[in-house]
């Protein structure tokens, strides 16, 4: 079974400039997750979707994060402009319904310099 | 608001078990205990859960106390590449979103 693909798996950018990562969710799953994970702590949580509406956007900075899920499979996440503090790693997750047992993908590492 | 209790840091000798311990006084009758792990540079992994029952799949058992105030995570025979973060979570499960703590650095020595 293909697990949750991501990519770019790595990505140096400077402050003020924007960057988007890419999710492949497994096959079927109908949620979405995007976590951030700052070095040292644990993931918190961006956004979720439920196929392709957002379920809880709550922690998302929404004047430089954006995300979507168009057809309710593939999403993008986009930092626009970025900041120093958004070096972290950017995980993707996926399960099959609504808060059951989430699918990790290998993450983004972000670092903005 | 931290739902869960967790030691920052454990050792644990290789082909021995490792006993990772929770605290979760608050928890509510619906609520779930679930365990994720975290090798380096790789996402959080699903690993077990339970409500009241004790649990055991291919990977690890979980106990937990009567009261449910308490669990333990048991990796029965550990090796080197259990060594990761291990994260307690309590959720009502179908109805709350994954929130991780901090959770305990796990160290298995050769």
């Amino acid at each position: 079974e293909a697990g949750v693909a991501q990519s770019p798996r790595y990505k140096i950018i400077e402050k003020r400039q924007s960057v988007a990562f890419w999710c492949n969710p497994i096959s079927g799953h109908a949620t979405l997750y995007w976590y951030q994970q700052i070095l040292g702590q644990g993931p918190k949580l961006l956004i979720q979707f439920q196929n392709n509406g957002v379920v809880d956007d709550s922690q998302l900075p929404k004047d430089r994060f954006s995300a979507e899920r168009l057809k309710g499979v593939d999403s993008t996440l986009k930092i626009q402009p970025a900041k120093l503090e958004d070096s972290a790693v950017y995980l993707c997750a996926s399960s099959l319904q609504l808060y059951t047992e989430a699918f990790f993908g290998q993450g983004t590492r972000l670092t903005v310099v | 608001d931290a739902k869960t209790t967790q030691p920052p840091s454990m050792d644990c000798a290789e082909g021995r078990a490792a006993n990772l311990p929770c605290n979760h006084s608050t928890i509510s009758g619906n609520e779930y205990v679930y365990w994720y792990r975290q090798i380096h540079s790789q996402g959080p992994q699903y690993i077990i859960h339970g409500l009241k029952n004790n649990e055991t799949n291919e990977m690890a058992s979980l106990i937990i106390t009567e009261d449910r105030k308490s669990s333990t995570l048991i990796l029965p025979h550990a090796t080197l590449r259990d060594t990761a973060v291990y994260y307690c979570i309590v959720i009502i499960q179908g109805a709350q979103k994954l929130v991780f703590g901090q959770g305990t650095r796990l160290t298995i020595n050769p």
